[in-house]
């Protein structure tokens, strides 16, 4: 089972931040939170991912909380194009054979209006 | 790079038929996976595999089976096809184990009749 939790759905306005949360209350210190996307049935499409410090880069950045157990994916100036499945997806960093597997949920669907 | 490469993108069987998907992959990622994912549902792992002869199963592995000869290809084999095997299929890699993104494949998306 996933281990994270998240809305199901979201709306944002052209333009605006989008801020997508994710619950991971029961993360462990060795465990990563990585974010990917998935637009209309494409194959998902990987984002950011990070340990404990804020990250950020071309597509979007990651907010971590202090205590880890949650956090939050933003887009800073949502299109259309956006409008997707996003995942939070926790995971550890180094591992061998199945627990580097990625555990997809249902995700949060975005929709980004004009 | 084309990174991960699926063919065929659609497909149609008939119950009982057989088939392989093919999946490709040219950064010499070392992890390879076989994902399905049902309408409206996240995506689920079939297998996985992490070098070259060396496979394991995942969370839905029934009905399938896979084989890693080399580190560019991945196919997944259906025997038998079913009603419940109609879904999305995804190939992805990863360079190895350690903090790294997959890469994932447009999908394959087949139809059991």
């Amino acid at each position: 089972d996933a281990k994270t939790t998240q809305p199901p759905s979201m709306d944002c306005a052209e333009g605006r931040a989008a801020n997508l949360p994710c619950n991971h209350s029961t993360i462990s210190g060795n465990e990563y939170v990585y974010w990917y996307r998935q637009i209309h049935s494409q194959g998902p499409q990987y984002i950011i991912h990070g340990l404990k410090n804020n990250e950020t880069n071309e597509m979007a950045s990651l907010i971590i909380t202090e205590d880890r157990k949650s956090s939050t994916l933003i887009l800073p100036h949502a299109t259309l194009r956006d409008t997707a499945v996003y995942y939070c997806i926790v995971r550890v960093g180094e591992y061998g054979g199945s627990q580097g597997n990625l555990i997809f949920g249902k995700g949060t669907k975005l929709s980004v209006k004009p | 790079n084309a990174g991960v490469t699926q063919t065929p993108k659609f497909r149609i069987l008939k119950i009982g038929q057989s088939m392989t998907l093919q999946c490709t992959q040219d950064m010499n990622h070392n992890y390879m996976y076989w994902y399905r994912q049902d309408p409206g549902m996240g995506l689920k792992l079939i297998y996985y595999s992490v070098g070259a002869g060396i496979t394991d199963k995942g969370e839905v592995p029934n009905g399938y089976n896979v084989s890693r000869s080399t580190t560019e290809d991945f196919p997944l084999r259906l025997e038998l096809a079913a009603p419940s095997q109609t879904s999305v299929y995804f190939c992805a890699s990863s360079l190895s184990s350690g903090p790294y993104g997959y890469t994932f494949g447009s999908g394959t998306r087949l139809t059991v009749v």
